[in-house]
């Protein structure tokens, strides 16, 4: 099935510095590509996502990059600011009748120091 | 719009009681339904989903169960509680498995 590796396991940046998580997938047929942000005590939130036809999409300071080749996506986050620190999951899923469900990595923790 | 809720909040429960978390989904139908739990500090553990009323997939052999019995309704059940079951219980919904999924906001669950 499906294996998705994400580093670092621990991230921390300056305020106003950029931060890269980076997920690495393991199946080629992998489609859909999202990623949540989970602050402290809350639920886990999708913050942006990108389908394997684009290769990057831009939500004001945050960015996702995709390369199918090697198969690997990043999420940057730039001029980061105190409220981006949280825990950052990236996910993978593809179209198949089998498991229905994201695989996701293991998290990063970012912490931004003001 | 769609809403999900999930109660309760925070649960304490004993060693060997039984346990049922409960999760409805608005606004939409035919939802996919998924149960996930969280140790603290850890990843996303999926436990539980299902694609339709009375369909389950377990991801995890465990004492858990999950439950369909209606369209927007899951829950997350177990007849013995263990203290490794201690965690955060997440249970989301999304329109298919290749779609974003949203999360309800959790129960904490403390085996005592």
């Amino acid at each position: 099935g499906e294996n998705v590796e994400q580093h670092p396991s621990t991230l921390s940046v300056q305020e106003g510095d950029s931060a890269v998580i980076k997920c690495t997938y393991s199946d080629s047929a992998s489609n859909y590509f999202p990623w949540y942000k989970q602050e402290l005590g809350k639920r886990p939130q999708l913050i942006i996502d990108i389908r394997s036809n684009v290769g990057e999409k831009k939500d004001q300071r945050i960015a996702v990059t995709l390369n199918k080749t090697a198969k690997h996506f990043s999420l940057h986050i730039t001029e980061t600011q105190p409220e981006d620190s949280a825990v950052y999951f990236c996910a993978a899923s593809k179209e198949d009748t089998g498991r229905r469900a994201l695989t996701f990595g293991s998290g990063t923790r970012l912490q931004v120091q003001p | 719009s769609q809403t999900i809720h999930q109660w309760p909040a925070t649960l304490v429960q004993p060693v060997g009681s039984p346990l049922s978390l409960e999760c409805t989904v608005e606004g939409t139908s035919n939802p996919n339904l998924y149960w996930y739990r969280q140790a603290a500090g850890r990843g996303l553990q999926l436990l539980f989903y299902s694609v339709g009323i009375g369909q389950i997939s377990s991801e995890v052999p465990q004492n858990l169960s999950a439950s369909r019995p209606q369209d927007r309704q899951f829950i997350l059940s177990s007849k013995k509680l263990l203290l490794s079951d201690s965690g955060f219980y997440l249970c989301a919904w999304s329109i298919s498995y290749n779609s974003p999924l949203h999360f309800g906001n959790g129960t904490r669950l403390t085996v005592t």
